[in-house]
């Protein structure tokens, strides 16, 4: 089975500086699709970024960007320029095989941007 | 607007007693699911369907029961089978063969 570890469960950066949150999983399957969720306070899951296993690429979006290294099954991703609004809990997830769309989820890490 | 509807956004339940949770979606997605957020901890997938009139079981699914009528609808029951259904609940729908998921706002269950 698929499972995805965020080992860090709370982090804080100062606005305007750069955080890296850390996530790892473990999978069999050479096809699957990564993706980082923003959870604010307002618990509405939003997406941050995706990142398809076949592109060597990492994604960028915006300020958000990821560093994957497939062979180490690691998908962290980066803030740049932190803003107070990014305060929030941040999900790892993974979706492979035949089970795209059925997100398999890691614990979470809180993140609290300080001004 | 599209987006996925969840209601209502807290509901209290008494021991005993079966309560439905209602999701809908204008999105047009073939996919829908429920998931189930604990504090300390990530999400976890309850049901899934991937058209209508079918879906399956995912990790939790013991005490709660689904149906998929219409392609827009994917309601969730927490039957009183369901020892511990205090939680956060999220429903998500996704268009086959595009990954991601979209999420509606939730429900906030509490037993009372």
């Amino acid at each position: 089975a698929q499972t995805v570890t965020q080992s860090q469960p709370e982090m804080s950066v100062q606005e305007a500086e750069t955080v890296t949150l850390s996530c790892t999983y473990d999978t069999s399957e050479n096809n699957y699709y990564l993706f980082w969720y923003k959870q604010p306070p307002s618990r509405q899951m939003i997406l941050v970024i995706r990142q398809e296993a076949y592109k060597q690429q990492n994604a960028t979006e915006n300020r958000f960007s990821v560093n994957f290294q497939k062979a180490a099954k690691s998908f962290s991703l980066k803030i740049s320029d932190s803003q107070l609004g990014d305060t929030a809990m941040y999900f790892c997830s993974y979706a492979g095989g035949t089970s795209y769309g059925k997100l398999t989820f890691g614990q979470g890490t809180i993140l609290t941007v300080h001004p | 607007d599209g987006g996925i509807t969840q209601s209502p956004k807290y509901l209290f339940r008494k021991e005993g007693q079966n309560v439905t949770l209602s999701c809908e979606q204008n999105l047009n997605h073939d996919a829908m699911y429920w998931y189930r957020q604990d504090p300390g901890q990530g999400l976890r997938l309850i049901y899934y369907s991937q058209i209508v009139n079918d879906f399956q079981k995912g990790d939790i699914a013991e005490g709660y029961s689904v149906s998929r009528e219409k392609k827009e609808s994917f309601p969730l029951t927490v039957t009183s089978a369901q020892k511990n259904p205090t939680a956060f609940y999220l429903c998500a729908s996704s268009i086959t063969r595009i990954t991601e998921a979209f999420f509606g706002q939730g429900t906030r269950l509490t037993v009372v």
